[in-house]
């Protein structure tokens, strides 16, 4: 079954402007990865949170993981047209260390 | 360093008949993952090893979908029969653990 189930299923911006992705889950979790996906490529890995934090940036981009509400958002500032792409939040079940991901939100950035 | 390798990219089958994909995973990680992702969906977990034993199958169709990863390095997944509904891209990704995957490019499987 599916874990993470992002939100939006698709977002449409200008470019200049940011982009805030939400990802929910179900079971505990030891951490939360984001996914990029280029069409007809295969998944790039952006930013891992852990469990114990709570914020955590690189480059561009913000993550955000709130464990008591099961929540997780992506933020991407100043977009770019190359950021047009399908993003993915992925989460593992606790003490599994499995890796399973949500339907995605389709990003557009339009120039 | 190289990335995840998969073979072939691409594939058209009929329906009934068997079908094979080949990964070879980052040097040194010991966990691979198969993934089944239909178009417009996310990727569906298919099967998880570490290093040569199975840590999650739950999703593999189990009647027709069979993977093994001999000597813990690379991994054949195999569709015997394939129906219609195999059709997707089959994604092959490693891990050193608990940390990033790394995906290959993927098997595009066409079943007509």
């Amino acid at each position: 079954s599916q874990q993470g189930e992002e939100d939006p299923q698709a977002l449409s911006i200008q470019e200049g402007e940011n982009a805030t992705m939400n990802c929910s889950y179900k079971t505990s979790i030891n951490n939360l990865q984001w996914y990029r996906q280029n069409s007809g490529r295969g998944l790039v890995h952006l930013i891992l949170i852990r469990s114990n934090e709570r914020e955590k940036h690189s480059g561009r981009l913000r993550v955000t993981l709130d464990t008591s509400k099961k929540s997780s958002s992506l933020l991407i500032t100043a977009s770019r047209a190359a950021d047009t792409a399908s993003y993915f939040c992925a989460t593992d079940e606790h003490n599994n260390n499995d890796m399973r991901f949500g339907a995605g939100t389709r990003l557009t950035v339009k120039p | 360093e190289a990335g995840v390798a998969q073979s072939p990219r691409y594939k058209i089958i009929e329906k009934r008949q068997s079908v094979a994909f080949w990964c070879n995973p980052i040097s040194g990680h010991a966990t691979l993952y198969w993934y089944q992702q239909i178009l417009g969906q996310g990727p569906k977990l298919l099967i998880q090893f570490q290093n040569n034993g199975v840590v999650d199958d739950s999703q593999l169709p189990k009647d027709r979908f069979s993977a093994e990863r001999l000597k813990g390095v690379d991994s054949t997944l195999k569709i015997q029969p394939a129906k219609l509904e195999d059709s997707a891209v089959y994604l092959c990704a490693s891990s050193l653990g608990t940390v990033e995957a790394f995906f290959g490019q993927g098997t595009r499987l066409t079943v007509v």
